[in-house]
């Protein structure tokens, strides 16, 4: 049974904190997948990850960072957080190609920023 | 500019009916799509996918149709029933260029009424 596990299910910050999300899997996937989801904007891409200690930009990087030091674990980090930075966070594990390639969500994580 | 599209942002069914949820994309190299299912307060889970060599692809009570020519794909539900209220996102991916990221559409909210 596949599994992807967010560190917090909600979060209130205070403007200007340093926030940390964990994301963690436990089926050896090399891709992992942060994700904010807003009404009406459906779910956009912040960072991804193909390998340990490798990241790309998605579609809305800035504001945050990640870090991958280890295959099943990867980090989105908040350097000062701000309130349009209020949002549900999404992390998701694929595995590479090969025909099929189904990404799996964590249960995300509701931040609100103060 | 927004590759992926779902241009209905919410569908009202009644129980036993066919739901019927629209993509469309503009991204000729995009060759795997996906649909996803959301409840409130968890991730999305799959649902249902499509590679662009299959115009139909079926699963019990869900179909997916693709139409490469009018980039145009559908999820169809039948029958319908109140379980399936939720948040339904369509995801692509030019799997063929080596890209491991998937576009989301902003998503359709179905309500199945009993």
């Amino acid at each position: 049974d596949v599994k992807v596990t967010q560190s917090s299910r909600y979060l209130v910050k205070r403007t200007g904190e340093k926030v940390f999300l964990e994301c963690v899997q436990d089926m050896d996937h090399e891709n992992m997948f942060w994700y904010r989801q807003d009404p009406g904007l459906g779910l956009r891409l912040i960072y991804f990850s193909y390998d340990v200690k490798m990241k790309e930009k998605g579609d809305i990087p800035e504001g945050y960072s990640v870090s991958r030091e280890k295959k099943e674990r990867f980090s989105l980090i908040l350097e000062s957080a701000s309130t349009n930075q209020t949002s549900m966070y999404l992390c998701a594990s694929s595995s590479l190609g090969g025909g099929v390639v189904t990404q799996y969500f964590g249960p995300g994580t509701r931040l609100l920023v103060l | 500019d927004q590759q992926v599209k779902q241009n209905s942002p919410s569908l009202s069914v009644q129980e036993g009916r066919i739901s019927i949820l629209n993509c469309d994309y503009t991204n000729s190299m995009f060759d795997y799509f996906l649909w996803y299912k959301k409840y409130p307060a968890e991730g999305p889970t799959f649902l249902i996918s499509i590679s662009s060599i299959k115009d139909k692809n079926e699963d019990g009570r869900f179909t997916v149709f693709l139409n490469k020519s009018a980039k145009h794909l559908s999820l169809h539900i039948v029958p319908s029933q109140p379980g399936d209220s939720a948040v339904y996102f369509c995801a692509a991916s030019a799997g063929a260029s080596g890209t491991y990221k998937y576009i989301f559409g902003t998503g359709t909210r179905l309500k199945v009424l009993a």
